[in-house]
C-alpha cells in the first residue's frame, strides 16, 4: 500500500529565510505532484514531477524528485509572507493519487 | 482554465438525513474524484469515476455512494449522514493517463 509522509507538518519561519519541505513515499512511482492550499480555499496545482532527477522552479519555490530515494523536496528561497499556505505532495499509484498530510507554512513578516 | 464547481460551499445537515453533494466540471474530463479533507489526515479518496456510469471505491467509501449519469457531473451521496462525516469535501477532475487533477472550491459539511 502506498503511503506518503511529509515533514514537517507545521513550519513557522521568518521572511527572507530558506527552508525545505520533505515528501517521502513508500512504493515506486514515476509521478509526483505538489499542491498549495490557502485557508478556506481549494487546492492549486504547483508542480508535476515526472522522472528521476526532475527539477521544477517557479518564483521562490523549487521542487525536485529522487525516485530512487522515494523523496521529493519543496525548497523555499527567501520566503515572503505571500507564500504562507498549506502545501501537499501527492504520489500517483494504482490509478489514483495518495496525498501527504500537508505542511502548514506560516511566514512571519 | 478548467473550472470545477461544487453545489454548496457550506452545508449543515442533521444526523440521519440523506445528503447530496454535486460537482460539475466544464473541461470534458473523463476522470472525476471525491475526497474528504480532515486536519492532520490530508486528503482521502472516497470514490472515483473514469467514465459515465462507472465508479470505483477509494480508500474510505463506507457510508457514501456516488452517481455519474453525465460526463460533466459527479454526485456524492451520504445515505444517512452521521456526525463523523463532518468534514471538507473536495471534488476533482482530470484527463485520463495520469493528468493533473483540478480541484473544486470544496464543500464544508457539518452534521449535527
Amino acid at each position: 500500500e502506498l503511503k506518503v509522509e511529509q515533514n514537517p507538518l507545521f513550519l513557522s519561519m521568518q521572511e527572507g529565510k530558506n527552508y525545505t519541505i520533505y515528501c517521502n513515499y513508500s512504493t515506486t512511482s514515476d509521478r509526483l505532484y505538489w499542491y498549495r492550499q490557502d485557508p478556506g480555499k481549494s487546492l492549486e496545482s504547483l508542480f508535476v514531477l515526472l522522472s528521476n532527477g526532475a527539477v521544477k522552479q517557479e518564483g521562490r519555490l523549487m521542487a525536485s524528485l529522487d525516485t530512487k530515494a522515494r523523496l521529493s523536496t519543496l525548497h523555499i528561497t527567501a520566503a515572503v509572507h505571500d507564500l504562507s499556505a498549506t502545501y501537499f505532495c501527492a504520489v500517483e499509484g494504482a490509478q489514483k493519487l495518495v496525498f501527504g498530510q500537508g505542511t502548514r507554512l506560516t511566514i512571519n513578516p | 482554465d478548467v473550472k470545477v464547481t461544487q453545489s454548496s460551499r457550506y452545508l449543515v445537515k442533521r444526523t440521519g438525513e440523506k445528503v447530496f453533494l454535486e460537482c460539475v466540471q466544464d473541461m470534458d474530463h473523463e476522470n472525476m474524484f471525491w475526497y474528504r479533507q480532515d486536519p492532520g489526515l490530508g486528503l482521502r479518496l472516497i470514490y472515483f469515476s473514469y467514465d459515465v456510469k462507472m465508479k470505483e471505491k477509494g480508500d474510505i467509501p463506507e457510508g457514501y455512494s456516488v452517481s455519474r449519469e453525465k460526463k460533466e457531473r459527479f454526485s456524492l451521496i451520504l445515505e444517512s449522514a452521521s456526525t463523523n462525516q463532518t468534514s471538507m469535501y473536495l471534488c476533482a477532475s482530470s484527463f485520463p493517463e495520469k493528468g493533473t487533477q483540478n480541484f473544486g472550491p470544496g464543500t464544508r459539511l457539518t452534521v449535527t
